[in-house]
């Protein structure tokens, strides 16, 4: 497609259970990144892939939160055993950074609301 | 450490009238600046960027922002706003940290349009 695809648009499971959210970026895109966006707040970075390079984990608020990325292209969020204060949008963008051209904007896909019952 | 402050969570405005949105940052490096727009349920589209050069940046949908080192601020502006100019307003500062454009975002301004 044309912009960073991500599934599904919006995920609602109880507290305790996995969830694992999915992101497509756009085709020829080696960086990538995920972010949360709590209600009222910006956006809050998680984790950055680029390439094959080892991925920036930096943001990832616990050991409950980890990512993948599968051949240079989709990427998988997981979150286990899921707790309350996990709901809000998981946003995905991707851009065609890297270190000769680092600068390049990031496009974004339109998110997917977690709700945490 | 890089921050953004920007320093409205909401701006209301009349339709046609002007408005500006206050971005500033604080960073010891050079930086790259960002207008993001966000619709409701949508991601964030680019609005406009500023990497280096004129210190004036044109965008799209009629918004320009201009940089000033000094003030360490990069506001963003429209001489008219419409209706459908209401959406959430982020800025964020970008440094190149291990080869690539790490972004921190403001918390965002919420920009209601009046008829």
């Amino acid at each position: 497609g044309a912009g960073v695809s991500q599934s599904p648009s919006n995920k609602v499971t109880e507290k305790g259970k996995d969830v694992e959210l999915r992101c497509d970026p756009i085709s020829g895109h080696t960086a990538l990144y995920w972010y949360r966006q709590s209600l009222g707040q910006g956006l809050e970075f998680l984790i950055y892939f680029q390439g094959n390079s080892a991925p920036d984990k930096s943001g990832l608020p616990s050991d409950r939160f980890s990512a993948e990325r599968t051949g240079g292209s989709v990427s998988t969020l997981t979150i286990q055993r899921t707790q309350q204060e996990d709901s809000a949008v998981y946003l995905c963008a991707s851009s065609n950074s890297g270190v000769a051209r680092p600068n390049q904007p990031q496009h974004f896909g339109d998110g997917t609301r977690l709700s945490i019952l | 450490a890089q921050s953004v402050t920007q320093l409205d969570s909401q701006v209301p405005v009349f339709e046609e009238a002007p408005v500006e949105l206050r971005c500033n940052y604080s960073s010891s490096v050079s930086v790259y600046l960002f207008w993001y727009v966000q619709y409701p349920n949508q991601g964030l589209q680019l609005l406009l960027k500023y990497l280096s050069g004129s210190t004036l940046v044109k965008g799209i949908n009629g918004f320009e922002a201009e940089f000033n080192k000094s003030q360490t601020s990069f506001h963003l502006r429209k001489p008219s706003v419409h209706i459908s100019d209401t959406a959430e307003y982020f800025c964020a500062v970008g440094r190149i940290s291990g080869g690539y454009n790490k972004l921190i975002f403001g918390a965002g301004t919420r920009l209601a349009v009046h008829p």
